[in-house]
């Protein structure tokens, strides 16, 4: 079973912090993604990356960045947290194009 | 228009009931198609692939209408446990061109 886990399951941090997600995947998948889920607007994507060291954009990356320094760990990064940031966090893993999407159980990240 | 569009409901039917979500996806060259299902507070797990010819797994049947540009989810003789938000999902391409749904919620009432 491919089994993608994240570091926090929930998280409270201060306006201004700089915050760190973590995600690992056991399954040594080349592709990995962060989502951001908030109600109403589905899963959209911040990052991606296809291969280690290797980065791309999604469709709202504004505000933050990410580490892929290991095939197996892939980091989503909020240089300086912000209230608009609180929402529902979702690591994917993925073998192959058209193929599925393994998730992690997600980090409730609230910036207060 | 949303490039992934769902009914977002609730559906509320009972135990036993028949019950089909529609998906619309506005990009005609998109290339793969799933339904995903995410129970409360909990990450999404996909629940099938839509394949040209349809799929059928037990009680759930997808397919996919390319003309009219939707899929489809036929859920047969509801259980309680089917109670869950089921998102659709698109791939038009690429790794960046997964599109999900906002997702359609089911709640199965005794």
């Amino acid at each position: 079973d491919v089994k993608v886990t994240q570091s926090s399951r929930y998280l409270v941090k201060r306006t201004g912090e700089k915050v760190f997600l973590e995600c690992v995947q056991d399954m040594d998948h080349e592709n990995m993604f962060w989502y951001r889920q908030d109600p109403g607007l589905g899963l959209r994507l911040i990052y991606f990356s296809y291969d280690v060291k290797m980065k791309e954009k999604g469709d709202i990356p504004e505000g933050y960045s990410v580490s892929r320094e290991k095939k197996e760990r892939f980091s989503l990064i909020l240089e300086s947290a912000s209230t608009n940031q609180t929402s529902m966090y979702l690591c994917a893993s993925l073998l192959a194009v058209g193929g599925e999407q393994y998730f992690g159980p997600g980090t409730r990240l609230t910036v207060t | 228009r949303k490039e992934v569009e769902q009914d977002p409901g609730p559906f509320n039917v009972p135990e036993g009931a028949t019950v089909a979500f529609n998906c619309t996806y506005s990009n005609s060259a998109s290339q793969s198609f799933f339904w995903y299902r995410q129970d409360c507070r909990k990450e999404p797990k996909l629940l099938m692939s839509v394949y040209s010819s349809g799929n059928e797994d037990g009680r759930f049947t997808a397919q996919l209408n390319r003309a009219s540009q939707y899929i489809s989810l036929l859920i047969r003789d509801s259980k309680l446990s089917d109670s869950a938000t089921y998102l659709c999902v698109v791939n038009s391409g690429g790794y960046q061109k997964v599109t999900f749904g906002t997702g359609t919620k089911l709640q199965v009432i005794p």
